[in-house]
């Protein structure tokens, strides 16, 4: 079936670095955009961004640009999110969710991951 | 940047009530809204797109309206399943802001 299966938790010092993973199956992973959603304890869901499967061009929304990176590997059908510098305000769970698109510039994340939790503390 | 603003940040409604949540973007964004329901300790996941499009398995329950800067989700009648939280996301522009959610809650 169509999944996103995600890398599990991670407690991290800050000053670190982490790096999250979502492997896709079930479908061509080249045909979808994959979405980045931050969502801190308690709180609701923040667009990160997305990465172009075809191209790997990635795009950040603001806040999240300079220590976020996401990077593709195709010959596992794997998007990576890595931050660094981690702060205790990265403190969250971090989903990725499928963009299919519904219209030629405009998507909607039909299919997510599980979540990683990311926990930054000394 | 676009803003997306949900109303009421929460609310607790009877079983088979009719629930509406609105959600206003800060500019035009045609119908390109998407709904989001996420259950207590659980992932997100869609319901609505392009404003009044129902996703796949998804409960006639559940429907969605307006264009431009207003939109509504209405659950026609309330089930104990539907608690959760409830996002709304523009897709109009680059930047897809979701909506602060709406907290829905039974009394």
């Amino acid at each position: 079936q169509v999944q996103l299966v995600q890398s599990g938790s991670e407690l991290k010092e800050p000053g670190a670095s982490v790096k999250v993973s979502c492997k896709a199956s079930g479908y061509t992973f080249t045909n979808y955009a994959v979405n980045w959603v931050r969502q801190a304890p308690g709180q609701g869901l923040e667009w990160m961004g997305w990465i172009n499967t075809n191209s790997g061009n990635p795009n950040y929304a603001q806040g999240f640009t300079g220590r976020f990176v996401f990077s593709l590997d195709t010959a596992v059908n794997t998007t990576h999110l890595q931050i660094s510098g981690l702060r205790a305000e990265d403190t969250a769970i971090y989903y990725c969710a499928r963009g299919f698109y519904y219209d030629s510039d405009s998507d909607a994340s039909d299919v997510w991951g599980q979540g990683t939790l990311v926990t930054v503390s000394s | 940047d676009i803003q997306m603003t949900q109303s009421p940040s929460s609310l607790s409604a009877s079983v088979g009530d009719r629930v509406t949540i609105t959600c206003r973007s800060s500019q035009n964004i045609n119908n390109y809204l998407n709904w989001y329901q996420q259950r207590p300790g659980q992932v997100p996941r869609l319901l609505i797109f392009a404003a009044s499009t129902l996703h796949s398995g998804v409960s006639s329950r559940f429907g969605g309206s307006g264009s431009g800067t207003e939109f509504t989700l209405t659950i026609s009648s309330l089930q104990p399943e539907d608690v959760a939280t409830y996002y709304c996301q523009q897709s109009y522009s680059f930047l897809r802001a979701f909506g602060g959610g709406t907290k829905v809650e039974i009394k």
